[in-house]
């Protein structure tokens, strides 16, 4: 049972770049959260996709933006990329169903702008 | 205040002592609770869910006070294994999704 799976590991961009960050969920799970976690502070919950649409979005700018496939996986893309995007990007597969709200983490992407 | 508060430690403990976190949220509406553990330079990783009625998980206690807005988890027999941060994620009501978690408690386990 495959768990929740990220690419890449590692990322080095500059200021004002792009970047594309993938995740496939767990499977039988149908929904994607992504989130931004800065050294020492807790995850920040930047949105959720879901029957390929986001049905969530936290406090982020519309530099940040994504998608779901049909296949459930996600991409997360920030654009124009500032020093202070640097942080360990996690996504989370969940189920959509009330009481299914156990979020599975998968290793995350961790991204320096430069 | 912050939605979800949490003492950000190091709670530095013995092995074998008993250790206790508080999470405190403020939104009175908050509907689901979770205690996750994330290892350094890991992914958090579900520990347990918070019930009304309380809960246990092998030394793990966890316990929720609707009144005063806390959640809390008692760690006994401490593990120099059980070094970790702890997170706390609260669940808004109203069908939404959206987790908000704590900054986490750094626990530290020594000989």
């Amino acid at each position: 049972d495959a768990g929740v799976t990220q690419s890449p590991t590692h990322l080095i961009k500059t200021r004002g770049q792009q970047v594309t960050l993938r995740c496939s969920p767990k499977s039988g799970h149908d929904t994607v959260s992504w989130y931004q976690q800065a050294l020492g502070q807790g995850p920040q919950f930047i949105f959720q996709y879901y029957e390929e649409e986001e049905r969530q979005r936290g406090n982020f700018p519309d530099r940040f933006s994504g998608h779901q496939f049909p296949n459930y996986s996600s991409e997360l893309n920030v654009n124009a990329l500032l020093l202070g995007d640097s942080a360990l990007y996690l996504c989370a597969s969940s189920l959509a169903r009330a009481g299914e709200e156990t979020q599975y983490f998968g290793p995350g992407t961790r991204l320096l702008v430069l | 205040r912050k939605e979800v508060e949490q003492d950000p430690g190091p709670f530095n403990v013995p092995e074998g002592a008993t250790v206790a976190f508080n999470c405190t949220y403020s939104n009175s509406a908050s509907q689901s609770f979770f205690w996750y553990r994330q290892d350094c330079r890991k992914e958090p990783k579900l520990l347990m869910s918070v019930y009304s009625s309380g809960n246990e998980d092998g030394r793990f206690t966890a316990q929720l006070n609707r009144a005063s807005q806390y959640i809390s988890l008692l760690i006994r027999d401490s593990k120099l294994s059980d070094s970790a941060t702890y997170l706390c994620v609260v669940f808004a009501s109203g069908g939404s999704y959206i987790p908000t978690f704590g900054r986490g408690t750094s626990l530290i386990v020594h000989p």
